[in-house]
């Protein structure tokens, strides 16, 4: 499979549940990208990571925990969420070197009851 | 980050061509131009970059202006799959952030 990859692509929770979702990448990039999209508003940077390294926190809540074990693999963990944090979230990938051309997934798109 | 304008929604018929404007009166020296769409359902892709020369690529052609301060966004012959959200975002010199704005929407009319 190429490109980037994201599970699930639909997420429905409870505010007292934890869940985590994944994504992929196919791509051979070092960097990774969580964004955050609400309903009629831009699309939000949350995390980036380079080499697996955290480089950007863009003051996230911590409820939301992101982990990247390797250069192709990202996580974003999950708990006692709000219902306001319903949202696409995106996952982005990209090679380190310029211009930063960005390669998105899919998405998940996230229900907190 | 510079900031850049752009009109809310702008509509096209379709086979014909569309430019995309953008304003970005605060760009730097160093400041990459990139385009990215949003189709409807679909996570942001890329679409064009450019500095300081025109590009072109498959998908579409970056114009910049002289003075770097507008840019616009040309897709020679538009087709219903072109119906996205249309994003022009400055991306500075080691600067790995992209920072979306609200975008153009673009409807296109069969």
């Amino acid at each position: 499979e190429t490109g980037v990859t994201q599970t699930p692509r639909h997420l429905v929770m409870g505010m007292t549940n934890k869940k985590s979702l994944k994504c992929e990448q196919h791509l051979g990039h070092n960097a990774m990208y969580w964004y955050k999209q609400s309903a009629k508003k831009p699309l939000e940077l949350m995390f980036v990571y380079n080499f697996k390294e955290q480089t950007e926190n863009n003051s996230v809540p911590s409820r939301f925990s992101p982990e990247c074990p390797n250069s192709s693999h990202l996580f974003l963990h999950l708990h006692t969420l709000q219902p306001e944090d319903s949202a696409l979230y995106l996952c982005a990938s990209s090679p380190t070197d310029l211009p930063n051309e960005q390669f998105f997934g899919p998405g998940t798109r996230l229900t907190v009851l | 980050d510079a900031k850049t304008t752009q009109p809310n929604s702008m509509e096209s018929n379709e086979e014909e061509p569309v430019h995309l404007p953008c304003n970005h009166s605060t760009i730097s020296g160093t400041d990459y131009i990139h385009w990215y769409r949003q189709l409807p359902s679909q996570g942001p892709e890329y679409v064009i970059h450019g500095l300081t020369s025109n590009v072109n690529n498959r998908m579409a052609s970056l114009a910049i202006a002289e003075d770097r301060k507008s840019s616009t966004l040309i897709l020679h012959r538009a087709t219903l799959r072109d119906a996205a959200v249309y994003y022009c975002i400055l991306c500075g010199f080691g600067n790995e952030k992209l920072t979306f704005g609200t975008g153009t929407r673009l409807t296109i009319i069969p």
